[in-house]
């Protein structure tokens, strides 16, 4: 168990749709990461949030979203589905954001659009 | 363009044999590297870090070696045992100097272990 909670395990919606998944950092940690994994793209690294300022970008559509709060949780929002939105969503943190810091990942959220 | 790549999609061994898992990258501005691992249905979890200015780097049962002259990474896991099945992902992050690095990830490894 990394420490990293993520939530809802699973989430089936249809195209269109907007969806908001939610990560709770490890305790102590100030940096948040989004990651997506899809069989065809692997692990793509989205947005990081660094004590609720946004430190770097990936590769996020502009459907997408997130923010972290003041108590650390982040959330990412999905908008517009696709059925190519389709994929498992990770967070990971790590403590300060900084560059050769292990981050720890959550257990993910399975995101099926129909 | 910037990316990280793993020669083999799986690899099978024999419980107890040696494995290694090897990884190609491009951009020689990425000088960290990171071994995950991930079983199914859950995260990556870390496995081992080396940073570039190291050639070799050891964990326990693990040994991750890099040779920035042909931009090549691989992982070793020494008396592989079953549990040790799983993908295993090499990522790579470029060092801004600063709090920014994306990690790059390779594809993935699927390593089976045969008792």
């Amino acid at each position: 168990d990394s420490g990293v909670t993520q939530t809802p395990k699973h989430l089936i919606t249809a195209t269109g749709q907007r969806v908001t998944l939610r990560c709770s950092p490890r305790s102590g940690d100030l940096s948040v990461y989004w990651y997506q994994q899809s069989l065809d793209q692997g692990l793509q690294f989205l947005i990081q949030y660094y004590n609720g300022e946004e430190r770097a970008k990936g590769n996020i559509l502009e459907r997408f979203s997130a923010q972290q709060f003041p108590d650390l949780h982040s959330e990412l929002n999905l908008s517009s589905l696709e059925l190519g939105d389709s994929a498992l969503y990770f967070c990971a943190s790590s403590v300060q954001g900084q560059t050769k810091e292990t981050q720890y990942f959550g257990p993910g959220t399975r995101l099926l659009v129909l | 363009g910037e990316s990280v790549g793993l020669h083999l999609p799986t690899l099978s061994v024999q419980e107890g044999d040696n494995s290694i898992i090897n990884c190609a990258y491009s951009n020689s501005a990425s000088d960290y590297f990171i071994w995950y691992k991930q079983e199914s249905g859950k995260g990556p979890q870390f496995i081992i870090d080396i940073r570039s200015n190291m050639d070799k780097r050891q964990g326990q049962r693990v040994t991750v070696l890099l040779n920035k002259t042909v931009k090549h990474l691989s992982l070793q896991i020494a008396a592989t045992q079953p549990g040790d099945s799983a993908v295993y992902f090499c990522a790579g992050r470029m060092d801004y100097g600063g709090s920014q690095g994306n990690l790059i990830f390779g594809k993935g490894t699927k390593l089976s272990v045969k008792p």
